[in-house]
């Protein structure tokens, strides 16, 4: 069984849609993040949330949102999209204290033309 | 503010032979370290980490690190590495006792030739 999984694997969209990708995770986790990686293989956090609390990088656009229906899951959702968003997204989740430990989804492919 | 540095954008290794994956960080507290690994189109997989205790710390795949706290430092090494460890590895920090977010440094990617 896949611990973290996304959806979709790849997204090709144009400029100015809103999109979605999905993410959940079966771990029992109670944190889940998201990350952006660009094409040089940078890996920035975008959010953090658990039940209490969502913390946002303050340098990312308030285009993105996530949303948490339920503890697994953990979509983000991105509007109005630009050329600049394209890259990978990974969706991650860890345990409470060991936050240090997490576990990623296969990440997100994100093309926008 | 934490930080990872990275020297190397890459090693290459000769397979059979020892390997090291520099790190260094930078916190004002005490330091929770981690690598993690990415095998090409796959996401991160975490590798080992240091909280506390003994400074060598071993890890997945017959990986172990190094942690210095005089120079700063959590060097990743393998005695002997294999074609398979070829990969982009992430250290990252975390400060000890805080909820901040881990941050990752830039990458260094491991090439092993046979």
């Amino acid at each position: 069984d896949t611990a973290v999984s996304q959806t979709p694997k790849y997204l090709v969209t144009q400029m100015g849609n809103d999109k979605s990708i999905k993410c959940e995770q079966n771990l029992g986790h109670d944190t889940m993040y998201w990350y952006k990686q660009d094409s040089k293989k940078f890996l920035k956090i975008m959010f953090s949330y658990n039940n209490k609390e969502l913390i946002i990088n303050e340098t990312v656009p308030n285009r993105f949102s996530p949303k948490s229906p339920d503890k697994a899951h953990l979509n983000l959702h991105i509007n109005s999209l630009e050329l600049g968003d394209s890259a990978v997204y990974f969706c991650a989740s860890s345990l409470g204290g060991r936050a240090g430990e997490q576990y990623f989804g296969p990440g997100t492919r994100l093309t926008v033309t | 503010a934490q930080s990872v540095a990275q020297p190397e954008d890459q090693v290459n290794v000769a397979e059979g032979n020892p390997l090291t994956v520099k790190c260094t960080y930078s916190v004002s507290g005490n330091p929770y370290l981690f690598w993690y690994v990415q095998y090409p189109n796959r996401g991160l997989q975490f590798l080992l980490k240091y909280i506390t205790g003994d400074n060598l710390v071993k890890g997945s795949y017959g990986f172990e690190a190094e942690f210095n706290k005089s120079q700063t430092s959590f060097h990743l090494k393998k005695p002997s590495a294999l074609v398979s460890d070829s990969a982009l590895y992430f250290c990252a920090v975390r400060e000890g006792g805080s909820q901040g977010n881990l941050i990752f440094g830039k990458g260094t990617k491991l090439s092993v030739k046979p």
